[in-house]
């Protein structure tokens, strides 16, 4: 299976403040990557697709890039809705894997 | 609009079964690729498995794979995930999930409320 690394695990961050979350593949998934956003006690919420097309809905204030094995996920102003836990997510294969996940709190 | 609401989850005894509902309003399951992933406790999400549209496509996680079956009934645009043989570490949230794209390579972009189950003695 594809294994997904995401840093950082966690993050404290200020409202107004661009945050940057990493995923890194172990092998070349093209871009077929998925970004979610998950509050507590919710189901995940699609934000980003295909490592850089936006949800309908969505922020503008969330971008995606990145392709083979290196990708992110980028904030430009976290606002205070923002706070939450995201996950990467691959799906080049028939065993799609989910990174970690990161935790942004607010500091 | 669509909505996805899991059934089914319960406390069940290490070896036991248990089967999850998923149904779907506001689309046809007929179209549609539709996938099953977990979470357990404090923990990250975990993809279990997938069912295409025709029905008759189906994968599974290596840590399920003999133990749950992914099944559907078209007539009540539901899906099911009939799990045996559970264990401790089958404690999760279930969620289910609909696909977009062409299969595998597909994203999940609406997403049910999730069902606890709980495997406990």
């Amino acid at each position: 299976d594809i294994q997904m690394t995401q840093s950082p695990s966690s993050l404290s961050a200020s409202v107004g403040d661009r945050v940057t979350i990493t995923c890194r593949a172990s092998q070349s998934i093209s871009n077929w990557l998925a970004w979610y956003q998950q509050k507590p006690g919710k189901a995940p919420k699609l934000l980003i697709y295909r490592a850089s097309s936006l949800e309908s809905g969505v922020p503008s204030t969330f971008s995606g890039s990145g392709s083979g094995t290196e990708f992110t996920l980028t904030i430009s102003s976290l606002q205070p809705d923002d706070f939450a836990s995201y996950y990467c997510h691959q799906y080049n294969s028939y065993s799609p894997t989910f990174g970690q996940g990161t935790k942004v709190e607010i500091k | 609009q669509v909505e996805l609401v899991e059934s089914g989850g319960a406390v069940v005894q290490p070896g036991g079964s248990l089967r999850l509902s998923c149904a779907a309003s506001g689309i046809t399951l007929s179209s549609y690729g539709m996938h099953w992933v977990r979470q357990a406790p404090g923990k990250g999400l975990e993809w279990v498995t997938f069912i295409e549209y025709n029905g008759r496509d189906k994968n599974y996680a290596d840590s399920v794979e003999g133990r749950f079956t992914v099944s559907r009934d078209i007539s009540k645009n539901t899906v099911f995930l009939q799990m045996d043989s559970l264990r401790h570490e089958d404690t999760a949230v279930y969620y289910c999930a609909r696909g977009r794209g062409p299969p595998p390579q597909q994203h999940f972009d609406q997403w049910g409320q999730g069902t606890l189950v709980t495997v406990s003695s």
